[in-house]
């Protein structure tokens, strides 16, 4: 399976708890943000974006928040499920940049029964 | 991911050859990107493209290059491998306004 996961910082989270995964990013010019799911062995899967104009976005049982003046995005999940188990990363981009995602490094999701 | 395949999925190599990865779409997408996984790292960007013929450096660009002659084909080649460049290699397509979609990876053992 992906080694990718070796040094990542860990929550550890009772299935059906709620889960809340942080993201600090540190360019201030970043307008464009992204939650994804990496599950081993696997590429990233978009989870939830949302746009510098906004301060909370809902999907189905995840939500993202940004909070742009400390430059913080968390990600929350509810009632979570075994298979929200995977590492989860949040990117950034900003207008002007082709379109480049900037990553940051990763949170595993532990979820135990 | 429906829609960019990556070639080949697994990859051992010596050091000091010439390996070519290839990512290919069928979306028609403008852009391409590829980027390097390793542990303790997310994703980090090694050369994108924004059109045919028309390719940047990312931000570990080094030891690495990339050519891309048709839409649907993005190649990425180290020209000579190394230890350092073991990792785990994903490409994806997309933008800020339709979003992204990645590929399933290359794992690449340079020995």
């Amino acid at each position: 399976g992906e080694s990718v996961g070796l040094h990542l910082p860990t929550l550890s989270v009772q299935e059906g708890d709620n889960s809340i995964i942080n993201c600090a990013y540190s360019n201030s010019a970043s307008d464009y943000f992204i939650w994804y799911k990496q599950e081993s062995g696997k590429g990233p899967q978009f989870i939830i974006d949302i746009r510098s104009n906004m301060d909370k976005r809902q999907g189905q049982r995840v939500t993202v928040l940004l909070n742009k003046t400390v430059k913080h995005l968390s990600l929350q999940i509810a009632a979570t499920q075994p298979g929200d188990s995977a590492v989860y990363f949040c990117a950034e981009t900003y207008t002007g940049t082709a379109s480049k995602l900037t990553f940051g490094t990763g949170t595993r999701l532990q979820v135990t029964l | 991911d429906a829609g960019i395949t990556q070639s080949p999925r697994h990859k051992v190599t010596e050091t000091g050859t010439p390996v070519t990865l290839r990512c290919h779409q069928t979306e028609n997408h403008r852009y391409m990107y590829w980027y390097r996984q390793d542990p303790g790292h997310g994703l980090r960007l090694i050369h994108y493209s924004y059109g045919v013929k028309d390719t940047d450096k990312g931000e570990v660009s080094d030891g690495y290059s990339v050519s891309r002659s048709k839409t649907e084909d993005f190649l990425l080649t180290l020209e000579s491998a190394t230890s350092s460049q073991t990792s785990v290699y994903f490409c994806a397509i997309g933008d800020r306004g339709n979003g992204y979609t990645f590929g399933s990876g290359t794992r690449l053992t340079v020995v």
